[in-house]
């Protein structure tokens, strides 16, 4: 299986901030990876396809970026809204494979 | 507006059987690849399982491999999950969600969830 492995786990920020989220994979992926962004209580939501794609509705203050095995998904000007758990995942092979998480958090 | 409707959770004991369904709306089903994700209490995302738009190709995570089956009804815009040999390490949050495509990729639109508990 290939094993993604997020950083850092969780995040403290202010709002305005612009943040980076890391994403390794233990092989290459292409671009074959997807962002998601996750608030209590709520199902996922996609953000960011195929590594660097912005999902439709999704707000320009997020973009990805990477491709072989390093992948960073970044939030500029941190909104109130922002603050939630996301996740990455590889479509690459079965079976598909999420990270364990980044908890971005207010500080 | 995209609408997938999860249902067929329940609680249940070790080593039983449980079927879920997914019912869709607001697009063409049969265009699209689906997948099942679950999430324990308190945990994260697992990949349970995906099936390509004409059912050709099906993947399984390692944990519900020979346990777990996928299927679809393309003329009953549905989407199931065939549980046998269930186990406490089962019960979870499991998500319909559709993919970005036809072929197994991206998830586009997730479903509110339905709750398995394996107890006994």
């Amino acid at each position: 299986d290939i094993q993604m492995t997020q950083s850092p786990s969780s995040l403290s920020a202010s709002v305005g901030d612009r943040v980076t989220i890391t994403c390794r994979a233990s092989q290459s992926i292409s671009t074959f990876l997807h962002w998601y962004q996750q608030k209590p209580g709520k199902a996922p939501k996609l953000l960011i396809y195929a590594a660097s794609s912005l999902q439709s509705g999704v707000p320009s203050r997020f973009s990805g970026s990477g491709s072989g095995t390093d992948f960073t998904l970044t939030i500029s000007n941190l909104q109130p809204e922002d603050f939630a758990t996301y996740y990455c995942q590889q479509s690459y092979s079965f079976p598909y494979t999420f990270g364990q998480g980044t908890k971005l958090e207010i500080k | 507006e995209v609408q997938l409707v999860e249902s067929g959770g329940d609680l249940v004991q070790p080593g039983r059987s449980l079927r879920l369904s997914c019912v869709v709306s607001g697009f063409t089903f049969d265009d699209f690849a689906m997948h099942w994700v679950r999430q324990a209490p308190g945990k994260g995302l697992e990949w349970v399982s995906g099936i390509t738009y004409n059912s050709g190709t099906r993947g399984y995570a390692e944990s519900v491999k020979g346990r777990f089956t996928t299927s679809r009804d393309n003329a009953r815009n549905s989407l199931y999950l065939q549980m046998n040999s269930l186990r406490v390490e089962d019960t979870a949050l499991y998500y319909c969600v559709k993919d970005i495509g036809q072929w197994l990729d991206g998830l586009q639109e997730w479903g509110q969830g339905t709750l398995v508990t394996v107890s006994s």
